[in-house]
């Protein structure tokens, strides 16, 4: 059974750092790139960055792009996203999402349950 | 980027119906579109993918068409475990973007 994991999530001031992980098992997670996507408490769904399986190809989205940081472990089955320069705006559940890959990318076929990232003073 | 822009944002309708949310890409994405599903406090769900190929495990009732601008997702049957709302979202180029959401609710 495929499962994502998150955690790493909590309250950090504005300005802060954190780090989430992601823990997968139940598939070869060194064969599939991974994503986080967030959403913002009562709001819609909003992608945040890609990683592809050996980390050779990275995106983010304008509103993340040099403060957040995307990285893998392929060795502990692990996904990361580190945040510097938090901002109110980034409060939200972060989600990692499984890229299905193949001939369907940019497609999410498998989440994690979120962890929250609160950003207040 | 692409801006995917949903409709209705809401929508009531009893069990048995049929409920058809249509989403547009701000330019063509050829097929690349799929479809997801999110209760409350769970995680999004893929319904739909390549616009009209339907995620192993879904239920026969939802449908996907569509293509280059112009997409809808269909529900033949409502059920009662299908109150929840529906995301499309653009897989053809990043950054990936997704739309605004669609909210099925109870008559």
């Amino acid at each position: 059974e495929v499962q994502l994991v998150e955690s790493g999530g909590g309250l950090v001031q504005p300005g802060g750092s954190l780090r989430l992980s992601c823990a997968a098992s139940g598939f070869t997670f060194s064969a599939y790139s991974m994503n986080w996507v967030r959403q913002a408490p009562g709001r819609g769904l909003e992608w945040v960055s890609y990683i592809s399986s050996s980390s050779s190809s990275i995106y983010y989205a304008d509103s993340v792009k040099g403060r957040f940081t995307i990285s893998r472990d392929n060795a502990k089955n692990s996904l990361y996203l580190q945040f510097n320069s938090l901002r109110d705006e980034d409060t939200a559940v972060y989600y990692c999402a499984r890229d299905q890959g193949g001939y369907s990318p940019r497609n999410f076929d498998y989440w994690g349950q979120g962890t929250l990232v609160t950003v207040s003073s | 980027d692409i801006q995917m822009t949903q409709s209705p944002s809401s929508v009531s309708a009893s069990v048995g119906d049929r409920v058809t949310i249509t989403c547009r890409a701000s330019q063509g994405i050829s097929s690349w579109l799929a479809w997801y599903q999110q209760k409350p406090g769970k995680a999004p769900k893929l319904l739909i993918y390549a616009a009209s190929s339907l995620q192993s495990g879904v239920p026969s009732r939802f449908s996907g068409s569509g293509s280059g601008t112009d997409f809808t997702l269909t529900i033949s049957s409502l059920q009662p475990e299908d109150f929840a709302t529906y995301y499309c979202q653009q897989a053809n180029s990043f950054p990936v973007t997704f739309g605004g959401g669609t909210k099925v609710e109870i008559k």
